[in-house]
């Protein structure tokens, strides 16, 4: 099975700094889809990026990057120029290729406080 | 992004009762799905509908009882709950039949309180 771990339960900083949120996943498999997904307290879940395994480059979307490091089954989280409406829970995701019995396998969360 | 309508919002209930709670998805999506997110735990897959069939029961309690009567409703029957049951039923849709690096689309979620 899958495992998804998020080291950082909750993380704070100050408006317009760049936050990194850690996330490692374990699997024996090598073709599979990550993503981060967010909740604001509005409690509904946007997905904020996704990555293919495949794919070596790391994904883009805006204020928002991922460093995929394949090998180290580590798929961190960077936004930049961080704004007051992203604070909310942050959820690292993970699916094989093909879906899956489980579907998304997801971490526990890390509770990401921006600061004014 | 909006699309997937939850209700209710809030739902508190004793151990005795029968309650239903109702999703729907207004996007045209082929897929369903129920998660159920417990505090400082990850988010737990109940159930997933394609096409309107059952695809997935992940060992979930019968007190559960889904049911999907079209593409774009999906019900959530609950009966003589536990006090652990108490979490956050979000409900979620995929346009794929079964979601792989597909987009889902989440509404609010119900958040359930056993008494």
């Amino acid at each position: 099975a899958q495992t998804v771990t998020q080291s950082q339960p909750e993380m704070s900083v100050q408006e317009a700094e760049t936050v990194t949120l850690s996330c490692t996943y374990d699997t024996s498999e090598n073709n599979y889809y990550l993503f981060w997904y967010k909740q604001p307290p509005s409690r509904q879940m946007i997905l904020v990026i996704r990555q293919e395994a495949y794919k070596q480059q790391n994904a883009t979307e805006n204020r928002f990057s991922v460093n995929f490091q394949k090998a180290a089954k580590s798929f961190s989280l960077k936004i930049s120029d961080s704004q007051l409406g992203d604070t909310a829970m942050y959820f690292c995701a993970f699916i094989l290729s093909g879906g899956g019995a489980d579907g998304l396998t997801f971490g526990k969360g890390t509770h990401l406080i921006i600061q004014p | 992004e909006t699309g997937v309508t939850q209700t209710p919002r809030h739902l508190v209930m004793g151990m005795t009762n029968k309650k239903s709670l109702k999703c729907e998805q207004h996007l045209g999506h082929n897929a369903m799905y129920w998660y159920k997110q417990s505090a400082k735990k990850p988010l737990e897959l109940m159930f997933v509908y394609s096409l309107e069939e059952r695809v997935e029961n992940n060992s979930v309690p019968s007190r559960f009882s889904p049911e999907c009567p079209n593409s774009s409703h999906l019900f959530l029957h609950l009966h003589t709950l536990q006090p652990e049951d108490s979490a956050l039923y979000l409900c979620a849709s995929s346009q794929a039949p079964v979601a792989t690096n597909e987009k889902l689309f989440f509404g609010s979620g119900t958040q359930l309180s056993v008494l």
